[in-house]
């Protein structure tokens, strides 16, 4: 079993829509969380980080972990588009140098 | 954008020889770092470095060497190439130990044949 899985998707929705991408672990030592979006034939970009439990927000996007439960989200308000992408979940405990990565949800925004 | 530059962006090799891959930032980052992703894989750690001279290994770090004599340089090279190590190669840069903002530069595509 991966330590963080997350649905290949893709997940295709219409312009407007609210998007809901999300990712389970096993490592209960897991303390800080990120997600990144990837272009296609790009290099990841990251777009939210979260330390411990808890929502944060950041303009469209509120990032939410819920530790009782190893499961974390990305809610993308009024999709566009551009919103097109990968999204890639990855996470890592404490103060170490080791990220581990979800596979990554394809995500299709059609006007 | 992170100033970050992967050279070759694109390679196809023969398998048995070595290649090396370049990484140059420009933002003065201590931390460095070569992942491969594949699908069904994700983004995998190859190794790292937390300053010059300083390296460690990643979850897939065997047929793979790393050497960093300059802040700003980090060489990832496949030592003698084989049809497994087809990946695309991303170098990644942070700021701070742990990395807890870390970014990533374009990526190098490798073909091995």
């Amino acid at each position: 079993q991966k330590e963080v899985e997350q649905d290949p998707g893709p997940l295709s929705v219409p312009e407007g829509a609210i998007v809901s991408l999300n990712c389970t672990y096993s490592n209960s030592a897991f303390q800080y969380f990120m997600w990144y979006r990837q272009y296609s034939r790009k290099g990841p970009e990251l777009l939210m980080y979260t330390y411990s439990s808890g929502n944060k927000e950041d303009g469209r996007f509120t990032a939410q972990v819920d530790k009782s439960s190893k499961y974390i989200s990305l809610f993308i308000r009024d999709s566009q588009p551009s919103d097109s992408a990968t999204y890639l979940c990855a996470m890592k405990p404490g103060s170490t140098d080791k990220l581990i990565f979800g596979t990554g949800t394809r995500l299709q925004v059609f006007p | 954008d992170a100033g970050i530059t992967q050279s070759p962006r694109h390679k196809v090799t023969e398998t048995g020889t070595p290649v090396t891959l370049r990484c140059h930032q420009t933002e003065n980052h201590r931390y460095m770092y070569w992942y491969r992703q594949d699908p069904g894989h994700g983004l995998r750690l190859i190794h790292y470095s937390y300053g010059v001279k300083d390296t460690d290994k990643g979850e897939v770090s065997d047929g793979y060497s790393v050497s960093r004599s300059k802040t700003e340089d980090f060489l990832l090279t496949l030592e003698s190439a084989t049809s497994s190590q087809t990946s695309v190669y991303f170098c990644a840069i942070s700021e701070t130990q742990g990395g807890n903002t870390i970014y990533f530069g374009e990526g190098s595509w490798l073909t091995v044949v």
